[in-house]
């Protein structure tokens, strides 16, 4: 156990619909980072929230938004889902200082079928 | 902008092998290096980094060395088991005022047969 949580471990829904993606910090960590790992594209930057405030926004589509709540977690929303948003979505937690590295929960594996 | 450049894979060696993957880095700056592991079904775990230039990151038998002249960091086991097979990731990461984020490359799986 990496400390990290995410739930649900795994989605399969519609295209069009809207899903929300939970992640709890390791105890501590004040950042979180959000990771779309798929085949074709690799793992991919999503955004990053510190403390409640968002702080680096990656490759992000306008459908997806996030946010951490005063507790820490975090929650990730997909909406009008594609296809193609078929991945595995990864949330990670640090300190946020340089060196630190992340660590990062187990996934969420979403199909949209 | 940032990039991380990882040998691709597959990688299939025989047990007790060498395992050398490369990897190759463009920073504006002076990052943080990572190696991370991630085993079939699971997340990426951290395997080893360093902070600084000549510093050895270790862990596991796994090692990997940071080299500024060469901007490379790559990642070296001497002799491997079925156990390693999975997807490595090298990374970097520079801590600025927006934040920290983890670059990744593009990943390297490797098989270790029997």
């Amino acid at each position: 156990d990496s400390g990290v949580t995410q739930t649900p471990k795994h989605l399969i829904t519609a295209t069009g619909q809207r899903v929300t993606l939970r992640c709890s910090p390791r105890s501590g960590d004040l950042s979180v980072y959000w990771y779309q790992q798929s085949l074709d594209q690799g793992l991919q930057f999503l955004i990053q929230y510190y403390n409640g405030e968002e702080r680096a926004k990656g490759n992000i589509l306008e459908r997806f938004s996030a946010q951490q709540f005063p507790d820490l977690h975090s929650e990730l929303n997909l909406s009008s889902l594609e296809l193609g948003d078929s991945a595995l979505y990864f949330c990670a937690s640090s300190v946020a200082a340089q060196g630190s590295g992340y660590t990062f929960g187990s996934g969420t594996r979403l199909t949209v079928v | 902008g940032n990039s991380v450049t990882q040998m691709e894979g597959p990688v299939t060696l025989s047990e007790e092998a060498f395992l050398t993957i490369n990897c190759t880095y463009t920073a504006t700056g002076y990052p943080s290096l990572f190696w991370y592991v991630q085993y079939p079904g699971e997340g990426l775990q951290l395997l080893l980094k360093a902070t600084k230039a000549d510093d050895k990151g270790s862990n596991k038998g796994f090692e990997a060395t940071y080299r500024k002249e060469t901007t490379s960091f790559h990642l070296e086991k001497g002799s491997v088991q079925v156990s390693d097979s999975a997807v490595y990731f090298c990374a970097l990461s520079l801590l600025k005022a927006a934040g920290n984020k983890l670059t990744f490359g593009g990943g390297t799986r490797v098989l270790v047969k029997p």
